[in-house]
């Protein structure tokens, strides 16, 4: 299963956008790139999830250049609320894709 | 939907004690997850289940047992508490065995 890295912290202020990057350079071709948000005190939630170039849901977005080497994921104009860890996991769109390996994620903290 | 259920929220035990943490999902997924969350830390995966009557070790299943009876519930069995078992549990449940799961709010628990 691909391994992934991602920094361990990140800082931003209210209504700024914040750009999480994963580095993933050995993703196998059935490889699929999800992100998951945790707050405190509750279980990871499942954010956004693509392939190739870009997704885009009421949460996030997710930029994968044409390599899929790396994902970046995108928070626009982040609130207090936003302050959570962020886990980008890498692995098959297919049975056994479950067994993907959460690291230690990068932990945003959003200030006022 | 009430979605993936954990019981209990919090839980103190001595060590060598037993116990049972409860799991339960009522949106008829086949695929689930028992993790653990240490501080700072990602969740390592238990035990997981690929259905009714059918589970499997994950990457840290020794002290923990786990059963399958019914598509709904998944517990997962501490057989003799040790300190190092101190941790986050989490159950997750997954309609297709990939990357999209489902956590439950998770279980803190203490073994002193």
């Amino acid at each position: 299963l691909a391994k992934t890295t991602q920094p361990i912290s990140m800082d931003s202020y209210e209504g700024q956008e914040v750009n999480i990057t994963c580095s993933h350079n050995n993703i196998a071709t059935n490889d699929y790139i999800t992100w998951y948000q945790q707050f405190p005190s509750q279980g990871p939630r499942f954010i956004i999830q693509g392939y190739k170039t870009k997704v885009t849901n009421e949460v996030a977005s997710l930029f994968i250049p044409a390599d899929r080497k790396s994902s970046t994921l995108s928070l626009p104009r982040v609130s207090l609320s936003d302050t959570a860890v962020y886990y980008c996991l890498v692995g098959p769109r297919t049975t056994g894709g479950f067994k993907t390996i959460f690291g230690a994620g990068t932990r945003l903290f959003v200030k006022a | 939907n009430a979605g993936v259920t954990q019981t209990p929220k919090f839980q103190v035990l001595k060590t060598g004690q037993s116990m049972t943490l409860q799991c339960a999902q009522d949106m008829n997924h086949e695929y689930m997850s028992w993790y653990r969350q240490d501080p700072g830390m990602g969740l390592r995966l238990i035990h997981y289940s690929v259905g009714a009557g059918i589970t499997d070790q994950g990457e840290v299943p020794n002290g923990y047992n786990v059963s399958r009876s019914t598509t709904e519930d998944f517990p997962l069995r501490l057989l003799s508490a040790a300190p190092s078992q101190t941790s986050v549990y989490f159950c997750a449940s997954s309609p297709h065995g990939d990357n999209e799961q489902f956590f439950g709010p998770g279980t803190r628990l203490t073994v002193l």
